[in-house]
């Protein structure tokens, strides 16, 4: 069955810090996508960045940076010179090929970035 | 251009009415997703919509919930006889079709207190 875990509820940093955010999955499928969504104070998810199970490749977008490794199952992300202004819930999602897209969310990481 | 767009925002229900959400796609968007957030469960996944084929209700809670999508565009989300544990925030997304490989889009969400 596919699951995502992530493991820390909360965290809380001083802005400027580097952060980790910690996303682990499950699923029995060789082709699969994932997720990371934000949901800022205001409340609505918004779209950060997708990966196919193909490709490993990691990538960087400004300050923000994604790992992923197959090999553990992980799809970490990494916000770097943190700024209040990523204080947020972050979820991490699952979608297998077979299932028509719906997403399979993670807990979600609450990130408070203190001035 | 428009994003997803959700209506009402708030809606505060007697326990036993019936309700109904309402969910505007983004434009060209063939797949509608039904997602629930609530405090205990996180987000779950509802209900599917791709293009005419039949939805994907594998995650409807219970024969009180209910969605159609007309048009291939609007959907609604109907709950009979409302309880209690149904108070949740409600959200609506969309995306390309396709298997899942794309990302979705969210609105803004409904949020549902039953008294």
């Amino acid at each position: 069955a596919q699951k995502v875990t992530q493991a820390q509820t909360e965290i809380s940093v001083v802005e400027k810090e580097d952060v980790t955010l910690d996303c682990v999955y499950e699923t029995r499928d060789t082709t699969y996508y994932l997720f990371w969504y934000k949901q800022p104070p205001s409340g609505e998810l918004v779209f950060l960045i997708r990966r196919n199970s193909f490709d490993e490749q990691n990538e960087i977008s400004g300050r923000y940076s994604w790992n992923f490794q197959k090999s553990t199952s992980s799809f970490n992300f990494t916000i770097t010179a943190s700024q209040v202004v990523d204080s947020a819930v972050y979820f991490c999602a699952l979608s297998e090929d077979n299932q028509g897209g719906k997403l399979i969310f993670g807990q979600g990481t609450e990130l408070s970035v203190k001035p | 251009g428009a994003g997803v767009s959700q209506s009402p925002s708030n809606k505060v229900t007697e326990k036993g009415k019936d309700v109904e959400l309402r969910c505007d796609p983004i434009s060209g968007h063939t797949a509608l997703y039904w997602y629930r957030q609530s405090l205990g469960q996180g987000l779950e996944f509802l209900i599917y919509f791709q293009g005419n084929s039949a939805p994907d209700k594998s995650g409807l809670p219970s024969d009180r919930f209910s969605a159609e999508r007309t048009g291939g565009s609007v959907s609604t989300l109907t709950i009979q006889r409302t309880q209690q544990e149904d108070s949740a925030v409600y959200l609506c997304a969309s995306r390309v079709g396709g298997q899942g490989a794309y990302e979705q889009y969210f609105g803004p969400g409904t949020r549902l207190t039953v008294t």
